[in-house]
This record gives structure tokens, C-alpha cells and sequence, in this order.
């Protein structure tokens, strides 16, 4: 995964609890792309981010769900108040020139 | 339509065949394609990218016709280490840049 960092590797939450994802992208790399999948489904693009600054976030859902990357420390996605529907891997990348090289991701689950 | 659409498969076959899998992409604007892998709960790796020119990597061929927006891949002599999900990936942007919009992959099984 070319040093892209992500932790938990697993996190489980119960209905209604906030989960917490952090991501560090390769050292010396200032954006990362965030990714959801859904069990038996493709990844899908959430939001692209740059330290202090959300460049692109089309592919948040409107609500509960937010995410940062601070000018110091990792990016974190943030998911308030979680379902069952939320339960997912969810992947960051870090892109060089060539391709986006993704974290392990943190597999969600929420009982 | 899906964006990207594949053959989720599964493909069984046994050491040594020759598989292809296929995709279409519906974005006619997109500019950059690849093949991901994955194993079992695992990240997507960068299989390769795709070329207008068509591409080899040892036992892996690509092939893109933006005409038709379709992508191939061609695994010859397959290992039991090609066991894996295929994702295929196309990107509106060249390059890395840009949200990448991935199929839901195909399924590859390889028997000894």
C-alpha cells in the first residue's frame, strides 16, 4: 500500500454512535481521496480533500457524514449517528502521478 | 445504465488457461482506464493502467476501444495466485487525478 495508513482496521459500533476513520496518506503527500464499499458492491468515490480544504465532495451522503484533513495529522472521516446501512469498508487513496495508491481501509460495522 | 459495468463472474478455470474478462464504461469523455486487483478484504492494487495502443505486462494484455467504450483483459497461463477480484476503472481526469469510478469487479477462481 506504499505507506498509505489507515486505522481502525476494524471498528464496531451500535446504532446510533459516531464512528471515527482516520487516514494518513504517503509522507509528504497533501491529498487523499476517501472510497466506500458496500458488501458485494464497487468502490465509490465520497469526497477528495486536501490539507484544510474539501476539494471535491460529491459523493458524500448529505447527511451525517463529514470528513477534514487538518493542516497537521491525518484525514478523518467522520459518521455520525450510524445505521446498519453504513456498515462498509472505506478506503483511502493517495495519488502520485501514476495511480492512486490505497490504504488497507477500516471495515465498519455497526450491530 | 451503470458506469462502469463488468461480468461479476465467477470465473473458474483451471492453472495454466487463458481468461478474458470485459467491461464497458458509459462516460464517453472518460480519459484514463486501469485494472485493479483484489483479494479477499483486501485494498484494490494497481493491476495496470490501459492504453489507447493496447498494453502487455508479462502475462496480462490490455485492450481499450474508446469507440466501442470498452476495456478487455487478457490473463494467459493463469497461476493459482491469480485468484483475485478484477476491478476495472475508468477516470474522467488523465492520470491519478480525479475520483476514480470502479466496476464491481469480476471474480477470478483458479483451480490446480
Amino acid at each position: 500500500n506504499a505507506g498509505v495508513m489507515q486505522n481502525p482496521r476494524h471498528l464496531v459500533r451500535r446504532r446510533g454512535q459516531e464512528a471515527r476513520l482516520r487516514c494518513s496518506p504517503m509522507k509528504g503527500h497533501s491529498h487523499v481521496y476517501w472510497y466506500r464499499q458496500l458488501p458485494e458492491e464497487g468502490l465509490k468515490f465520497m469526497v477528495y480533500l486536501q490539507k484544510e480544504n474539501i476539494i471535491d465532495e460529491s459523493g458524500m451522503p448529505k447527511e451525517r457524514f463529514s470528513a477534514e484533513f487538518p493542516k497537521e495529522g491525518p484525514s478523518i472521516l467522520r459518521i455520525q449517528q450510524v445505521v446498519r446501512g453504513d456498515s462498509a469498508a472505506y478506503f483511502c487513496a493517495s495519488p502520485t502521478d501514476n495511480e492512486q495508491f490505497f490504504g488497507p481501509g477500516t471495515r465498519l460495522t455497526v450491530l | 445504465r451503470k458506469e462502469v459495468e463488468q461480468d461479476p463472474g465467477p470465473f473458474n478455470v483451471p492453472e495454466g488457461a487463458t481468461v478474458a474478462f470485459n467491461c464497458t464504461y458509459s462516460n464517453s469523455a472518460s480519459q484514463s482506464f486501469f485494472w485493479y486487483r483484489q483479494d479477499c478484504r483486501k485494498e484494490p492494487k494497481l493491476l495496470m493502467s490501459v492504453y489507447s495502443s493496447g498494453n502487455e505486462d508479462g502475462r496480462f494484455t490490455a485492450q481499450l476501444n474508446r469507440a466501442s467504450q470498452y476495456i478487455s483483459l487478457l490473463i494467459r497461463d493463469s497461476k493459482l495466485s491469480d485468484s483475485a477480484t478484477y476491478l476495472c476503472v475508468v477516470n474522467t481526469y488523465g492520470g491519478s487525478q480525479g475520483n476514480l469510478i470502479f466496476g464491481k469487479g469480476t471474480k477470478l477462481s483458479v483451480k490446480p
